[in-house]
C-alpha cells in the first residue's frame, strides 16, 4: 500500500458519460498529480494541484477537469467521453517533489 | 521542454542476469534529478532509483544501479542478478526545480526468463 487511494479500480462506461475518479493523497502530501496511460504509452501528465490551487497544466482535454478540496483529496471529472478516453488514470502525490511521486493504483478506465 | 526517451520498447533477460536499460533525455537545465520507476503486472508504479544531476557519483539501491552521464545526457539502469518478480515495465522520468511536473518516458517492458 502505496498511501495514495484511488477510487473506483475500475470504471466501464457509456460514450457520452461523465465520470469522477476520486483520489486522496499520501498522508502530509499537500500536491496532487494526475496522469494518463494509454495503452502501450508512457505517463502523460494532466494537472497538478497544491493544497487546494492549481498550479500546473499538462495536455488536458477541455472536457476534463480537476479539484482539490480542503481535505485534500482530489477528484477528476471526465466528461463527454469518447473511445479514445480509455486508459489507466493514476494520481500521484509528493511531499517534495524533487524526491519523485508516490503513486496510487490507478483507475482503468474503459468506454464503450 | 525536456523530454525523455527510451530506446528498448523490450528487452529480455534470464533470471540471475544482469540487464542495463537505456534511457536518454535534453535538457538546458544544469541542476535536475532523474528517477527510474517500476510497473509490475500490477500496474503499481513503484519508485525504483533517484539520481541529483549535480552528483557524480551513480546511485545504487541493493540490485539496482544507475550509469549517469551528465554530458552524454544518458541515464541507464543496471539490474543484477535478475529475478522473475523484476519482470516490468521499467520507465525513465525526469524533474527540474523549476515548477514543471516529473516527464516520462515510453518505458521499456522487461521480461525476466527462468
Amino acid at each position: 500500500d502505496s498511501g495514495v487511494t484511488q477510487t473506483p479500480k475500475h470504471l466501464i462506461t457509456a460514450t457520452g458519460q461523465r465520470v469522477t475518479l476520486r483520489c486522496s493523497p499520501r498522508s502530509g502530501d499537500l500536491s496532487v498529480y494526475w496522469y494518463q496511460q494509454s495503452l502501450d504509452q508512457g505517463l502523460q501528465f494532466l494537472i497538478q494541484y497544491y493544497n487546494g490551487e492549481e498550479r500546473a497544466k499538462g495536455n488536458i482535454l477541455e472536457r476534463f477537469s480537476a479539484q482539490q478540496f480542503p481535505d485534500l483529496h482530489s477528484e477528476l471529472n471526465l466528461s463527454s467521453l469518447e473511445l479514445g478516453d480509455s486508459a489507466l488514470y493514476f494520481c500521484a502525490s509528493s511531499v517534495d517533489r524533487l524526491y519523485g511521486y508516490t503513486f496510487g493504483s490507478g483507475t482503468r478506465l474503459t468506454v464503450v | 521542454a525536456q523530454t525523455v526517451t527510451q530506446s528498448q520498447p523490450e528487452m529480455s533477460v534470464q533470471e540471475a542476469e544482469t540487464v542495463t536499460l537505456s534511457c536518454t533525455y535534453d535538457t538546458s537545465e544544469n541542476n535536475y534529478y532523474l528517477f527510474w520507476y517500476k510497473q509490475p503486472p500490477s500496474r503499481q508504479m513503484i519508485l525504483v532509483i533517484r539520481q541529483e544531476a549535480y552528483k557524480q557519483q551513480n546511485a545504487t539501491e541493493n540490485r539496482f544501479s544507475v550509469n549517469f552521464q551528465k554530458a552524454a545526457k544518458s541515464f541507464s539502469l543496471k539490474i543484477s542478478d535478475s529475478q522473475l518478480g523484476d519482470t516490468a515495465m521499467y520507465f525513465c522520468a525526469f524533474i527540474d526545480p523549476g515548477n514543471t511536473p516529473l516527464v516520462f518516458g515510453k518505458g521499456t517492458r522487461l521480461s525476466v526468463i527462468a
